[in-house]
């Protein structure tokens, strides 16, 4: 069964501070990987994918993500962490069945203290 | 480019009322659209995936009769909650997939829902 999880509920950073949010992941085959983020009351935002290619993937508002197979992991980071990033972020990987659908993680909350 | 809508963006209703929500691409064409719903502090749930001109295809344990889909033009789609109660009150949240792109997910805004 494909599943991705998220260990943390919440993760705390002072603003300036480099920061990390843990995704695993479970799929069979190829995994094709996502991050989104959700602020208050909003839908979601993609901030970036690895579908292949280098392990490390840069995406939106200076967020990347490294694809690591042998620990099933696809970790997003940031060097420095603005408040502005306090969001609920979500890991997602895509069903390998039909209409390629997303399963989300579930979610973990940023908060970033200046 | 890539906008989704949905309207409402908020509503209350009364309890055995039916409530429509409309999901909108606003710059593309969408044969695929998303349906999920997301309860507070949780993640988004997927219900049903919508296919224009066709049948929804419904998640396991999401009742096709009460959360009716309609996805009737390439860039619209309507998710009807029936009869509805209390506890279907929620998020929802639509997704849209660009025709022809296998990868990528443009969501909207998300529709408030309190059954009184």
């Amino acid at each position: 069964a494909q599943s991705v999880a998220q260990p943390e509920d919440q993760v705390n950073v002072a603003e300036g501070n480099p920061l990390t949010v843990k995704c695993t992941y479970s799929v069979s085959g190829n995994p094709y990987l996502f991050w989104y983020v959700q602020y208050p009351n909003r839908g979601l935002q993609f901030l970036l994918k690895y579908i292949t290619g280098d392990n490390l993937v840069k995406g939106s508002y200076g967020f990347e993500a490294e694809f690591n197979k042998s620990q099933t992991s696809f970790h997003l980071k940031k060097p420095s962490a603005l408040v502005s990033d306090s969001a609920l972020y979500f890991c997602a990987v895509r069903f390998s069945g039909g209409y390629n659908k997303l399963i989300f993680g579930a979610g973990t909350r940023l908060a970033v203290h200046p | 480019g890539a906008v989704v809508s949905q309207h409402p963006s908020r509503v209350i209703c009364k309890s055995g009322t039916s409530v429509k929500i409309e999901c909108r691409s606003l710059d593309f064409q969408a044969t695929t659209m998303f349906w999920y719903r997301q309860f507070p502090k949780q993640s988004l749930m997927l219900m049903a995936t919508s296919n224009e001109g066709s049948k929804a295809t419904y998640e396991q344990g999401v009742e096709k009769d009460k959360f009716l889909i309609n996805h009737a033009s390439l860039t619209l789609s309507t998710l009807t909650v029936t009869s509805a109660h209390p506890e279907d009150s929620s998020f929802y949240i639509c997704s849209a997939r660009p025709s022809g792109q296998q990868e990528t997910q443009y969501f909207g805004p998300g529709t408030r829902l309190l059954v009184l």
